[in-house]
């Protein structure tokens, strides 16, 4: 499957392909992190969340690994489907400090069939 | 409603003049967020609410900008002299407020100053 091993904006896959979308997040205080999927015209749609306190967790062909030591997260798509093209944003917040939402660079994901 | 709604989903508007947009989050939600998204851009924080008052407008580019939510559901991002630059859609978004909770989105109002 495709990897890109620092944030790129753009990843085109072929239809069945895993994916990894990357992310450095900015406060080493946040505790909580999303991953959204934007489509156009659309506003971000919630895929799976991760709380400071793991370093994994899956969903329906989605998962989500966070290293709190580099501040990275990723988003891994497994068999990826046409209709997964859209863009992806990470975001992250310190509930602590009750911080607002705050969202880093998206990632444009392209799948072809 | 089922999700949040955002009125209007269009609105073109001359240079100079006063906007006003507005958020209806989902029944509950404590929390409510407004970003403003430029073409190719991730969301941009701009104000924060938890219940009527802002927990954080560190967001607001300025004092053009304006929000309110009187009644802590509701809410209105006001824009007074509204400039080319502020052309955008402004994303709003609400959660139940408490830690670990998701923010769900609107459409968003797409803005246009002319």
């Amino acid at each position: 499957g495709e990897s890109v091993g620092l944030h790129l904006p753009t990843l085109s896959v072929q239809e069945g392909d895993n994916s990894i979308i990357n992310c450095a997040y900015s406060n080493s205080a946040s505790d909580y992190f999303i991953w959204y999927k934007q489509e156009s015209g659309k506003g971000p749609q919630f895929i799976i969340d991760i709380r400071s306190n793991m370093d994994k967790r899956q969903g329906q062909r989605v998962t989500v690994l966070l290293n709190k030591t580099v501040k990275h997260l990723s988003l891994q798509i497994a068999a990826t489907q046409p209709g997964d093209s859209a863009v992806y944003f990470c975001a992250e917040i310190d509930n602590q400090a009750g911080t607002a939402l705050i969202f880093g660079k998206g990632t444009t994901l392209s799948v072809s069939s | 409603g089922a999700g949040v709604s955002q009125t209007p989903s269009n609105k073109v508007t001359e240079k100079g003049k006063y906007v006003e947009l507005r958020c209806d989050p989902i029944s509950g939600h404590t929390a409510l967020y407004w970003y403003r998204q430029s073409l190719g851009q991730g969301p941009e924080f701009l104000i924060y609410f938890q219940g009527t008052g802002a927990a954080d407008d560190s967001g607001l580019p300025n004092d053009r900008f304006f929000a309110v939510r009187p009644e802590g559901s509701v809410s209105t991002l006001k824009i007074q002299r509204t400039e080319r630059g502020d052309s955008a859609v402004y994303l709003c978004a609400s959660s139940l407020g408490g830690i670990y909770t998701e923010a769900f989105f609107g459409q968003g109002t797409r803005l246009t100053v002319v």
